[in-house]
């Protein structure tokens, strides 16, 4: 079954630096999210992504985060300058339609220092 | 703001024993309800979804029905295993599309609910 996929599976960056979350979402699929999960605390929606462009994006999603799909396969998050509270478990997710379920990755775990 | 509560954690039960974890929502419009759960080390699952009133979603002996009137979307299972043992989250998507934006759907998530089953 095709699967969303999500690289690394755990970065340690400093505080202050720019880090690049990458995705693969399944080869179909026409919809594309990102969230995250602070340790012990709710999965958060950070930004939706439609016809290359962002069609919604939460408070969280300032101007320190950007989303790219590069070249139809990758989707790409990228965080500027890091924060100690940006520490978290970043998901992505895809799916084919409106009515379809969002098929989810393994995450990255993303630890700043 | 669109918004999921779930029972709190964790619950602890015995193999062969009865599931319930209850799931409450608040939305505006029609959302489409879901569980997904998330195994040690994983991501997240979709476990069953129903996407209008009095659906009822079921996968792996689980079951949960879209109640409207009471606006819940509970999780049940009739005997669990030590397999099931995982963190649960309920959560909804409404999508939207008007004049003071469009919503194509995000998932609102509760704070999820481990459960541990022993042998």
């Amino acid at each position: 079954e095709p699967e969303v996929t999500q690289t690394p599976s755990h970065q340690v960056t400093q505080m202050g630096q720019e880090v690049i979350l990458r995705c693969v979402p399944i080869s179909n699929h026409l919809y594309f999210y990102w969230y995250r999960q602070i340790l012990g605390q709710k999965v958060e929606f950070l930004v939706s992504f439609y016809n290359n462009e962002i069609s919604e994006k939460s408070e969280i999603f300032d101007d320190q985060f950007s989303v790219e799909r590069p070249d139809g396969s990758n989707f790409t998050l990228k965080i500027r300058s890091t924060k100690l509270e940006d520490s978290a478990m970043y998901f992505c997710a895809s799916r084919t339609g409106l009515r379809e379920a969002q098929h989810f990755g393994d995450g990255t775990r993303l630890s700043i220092l | 703001g669109d918004s999921v509560t779930q029972m709190e954690g964790p619950v602890t039960l015995s193999e062969e024993a009865f599931l319930t974890i209850n799931c409450t929502y608040t939305a505006t419009g029609y959302p489409s309800l879901f569980w997904y759960v998330q195994y040690p080390g994983e991501g997240l699952q979709l476990l069953l979804k129903a996407t209008k009133a009095d659906d009822k979603g079921s996968n792996k002996g689980f079951e949960a029905t879209y109640r409207k009137e009471t606006t819940s979307f509970h999780l049940e299972k009739g005997s669990v295993q030590v397999s099931d043992s995982a963190v649960y989250f309920c959560a909804l998507s409404v999508n939207r599309f008007s004049a003071g934006g469009t919503s194509y759907g995000k998932l609102t998530f509760g704070q999820g609910t481990i459960l541990t089953v022993h042998p």
